[in-house]
């Protein structure tokens, strides 16, 4: 079955950087589009960044573009997201999300359980 | 960025009622839309895909429809799991956006 396993979340303090990680399993990972999902504590849900099977395309939210930086390895069934310059607002727990279909316009079939960031001093 | 917004905020309900959530898109999405279900402490599920597709293993007592800028999610029989926030999320370009979610509350 598919499972998303994210890690690397933690406290960071403003200005600082981190890295997230997620471990996918139980598909053919290079196949599938890959998106970053992010909640505010109590808040909604906001949409961060994706990229594409092969890694050719990527998109950032306004809101993290220039300081968030997407990757994936695909050997190592591996979906990464770099985290510099984070703010307060950066705060929330950060989910791994598998799109359904391979066209990068496919409804979000499969979350992980999110990575918890604290930006705080 | 496409705005999406979402009516009611929250609402109250008993089991067996049916309810309904309405999504609107500032510009047409075709029927490029999703809707979610987060229960308390969960991640997301996704019910439905294309405004009207039922995810798989998802029950039929929820039902999607609309295209263009009006949507509706409606829950016929409402059971006791169903209690929870729901999202909508359109598919239809980048940046990706979501509403800002609809709370179901027992009454």
């Amino acid at each position: 079955q598919v499972q998303l396993v994210e890690s690397g979340g933690g406290l960071v303090k403003p200005g600082g950087s981190l890295r997230l990680s997620c471990a996918a399993s139980g598909f053919t990972f290079s196949d599938y589009y890959m998106s970053w999902i992010r909640q505010a504590p109590g808040k909604g849900l906001e949409w961060v960044s994706y990229i594409s099977g092969d890694g050719s395309i990527i998109h950032y939210a306004d809101s993290v573009k220039g300081r968030f930086s997407v990757s994936r390895d695909n050997s190592k069934n591996s979906l990464s997201l770099q985290m510099n310059s984070l703010r307060g607002e950066d705060s929330a727990l950060y989910y791994c999300v598998r799109e359904a279909g391979h066209s990068g316009y496919d409804a979000l079939d499969h979350w992980g359980q999110g990575t918890l960031v604290t930006v705080s001093s | 960025a496409i705005q999406m917004t979402q009516s009611p905020s929250s609402l109250s309900a008993s089991v067996g009622d049916t309810v309904t959530i309405t999504c609107r898109a500032s510009q047409g999405i075709r029927y490029e839309l999703g809707w979610y279900q987060q229960r308390p402490g969960k991640a997301p599920e996704l019910l439905i895909s294309s405004a009207s597709t039922l995810h798989s293993g998802v029950p039929s007592r929820f039902f999607g429809s609309g295209s263009g800028t009006d949507f509706t999610l409606t829950i016929s029989g409402l059971q006791p799991e169903d209690f929870a926030t729901y999202y909508c999320l359109q598919d239809y370009n980048y940046p990706r956006t979501f509403g800002p979610g609809t709370k179901v509350e027992v009454k």
